[in-house]
C-alpha cells in the first residue's frame, strides 16, 4: 500500500515568488497536516485539513495557505517567498477525527530553497 | 518554557549498550504520545505510540509518567542502525488541535 507521497522532491525559487507543494495521503486517511522543518530546527505545525476544511493552523503568517481536495490530497501554497522559508516541508496524514489516536504518517517531504 | 522538551544530545554509545531518552511535556491534559525516528534529511518515521501502561516492541520500550509529565524511550542492545534523531511528539486532542507538537529531537550515535 502506498504511503504519503509528496511532490516535488526539491523546489528552487527566488525571493518574492510563489511555491506550490503537493501531498497525497495514505488511502483511507482524511486528515492532512503540513509541517515545516527548517535546518537545525524542530518540526513546526503549519496547517491541518480534514474532510476538505482547514481545521487549524500554526503560528505562521497568512501567506502560508493551502487547501484539501475532494480526494483528500492537499496543496500548500507559500506566497511572497522569503529567504527564511527555505526548509523541508513535510506532509503527514491520519484518520483524523475518526481515529481514536492521531497517529500521523509522514511523506518524504519537499525541500524548498529560496534564493 | 517549551511545550515539549528533549535533551538534544548527542548520545554517543557503543554497540550493545542500553540508552534511555526522556521527553517532558507541559500540557497536563495531553492525551497521546509518540516516538518518531528521523534519519538525516529524511522524514520522521513512527517508532512507537506510548500508552499509559507502557509498551514494548523488541528492543524498544516506551513509558509514560503522567504525574511527572514525561515519556521515555529505552533502547536495549543498541545497533549501529539505531543511529538517528529520536523525536517525541504529543497530540493535544482535548484542545481539538490534532496537530502533533514535536520536541527538537535527541541525536543518538551508536559506535562500533
Amino acid at each position: 500500500e502506498a504511503g504519503v507521497t509528496q511532490s516535488p522532491t526539491h523546489l528552487i525559487k527566488t525571493r518574492g515568488q510563489q511555491a506550490t507543494l503537493r501531498c497525497s495521503p495514505i488511502s483511507g486517511h482524511t486528515s492532512v497536516y503540513w509541517y515545516q522543518q527548517a535546518l537545525g530546527l524542530g518540526l513546526q505545525f503549519l496547517l491541518w485539513y480534514d474532510e476538505g476544511e482547514e481545521r487549524n493552523r500554526g503560528n505562521f503568517p497568512p501567506r502560508f495557505s493551502g487547501r484539501q481536495f475532494p480526494n483528500y490530497s492537499s496543496e500548500l501554497n507559500v506566497n511572497a517567498l522569503e529567504l527564511e522559508d527555505s526548509a523541508l516541508y513535510l506532509c503527514a496524514s491520519s484518520f483524523g477525527n475518526r481515529g481514536l489516536k492521531n497517529i500521523q504518517y509522514f511523506g518524504a517531504g519537499t525541500r524548498l530553497s529560496v534564493l | 518554557r517549551k511545550e515539549v522538551e528533549q535533551d538534544p544530545g548527542p548520545f554517543n554509545v557503543p554497540e550493545g549498550a542500553t540508552v534511555a531518552f526522556n521527553c517532558t511535556y507541559s500540557n497536563s491534559a495531553s492525551q497521546s504520545f509518540f516516538w518518531y525516528r528521523q534519519d538525516c534529511r529524511k522524514e520522521p518515521k513512527l517508532l512507537m505510540s506510548v500508552y499509559s501502561s507502557g509498551n514494548e516492541d523488541g528492543r524498544f520500550t516506551a513509558q509514560l509518567n503522567r504525574a511527572s509529565q514525561y515519556i521515555s524511550l529505552l533502547i536495549r542492545d543498541s545497533k549501529l542502525s539505531d543511529s538517528a534523531t529520536y523525536l517525541c511528539a504529543v497530540d493535544d486532542m482535548d484542545t481539538g488541535r490534532r496537530a502533533l507538537t514535536f520536541g527538537s529531537g535527541t541525536r543518538l550515535q551508536v559506535q562500533p
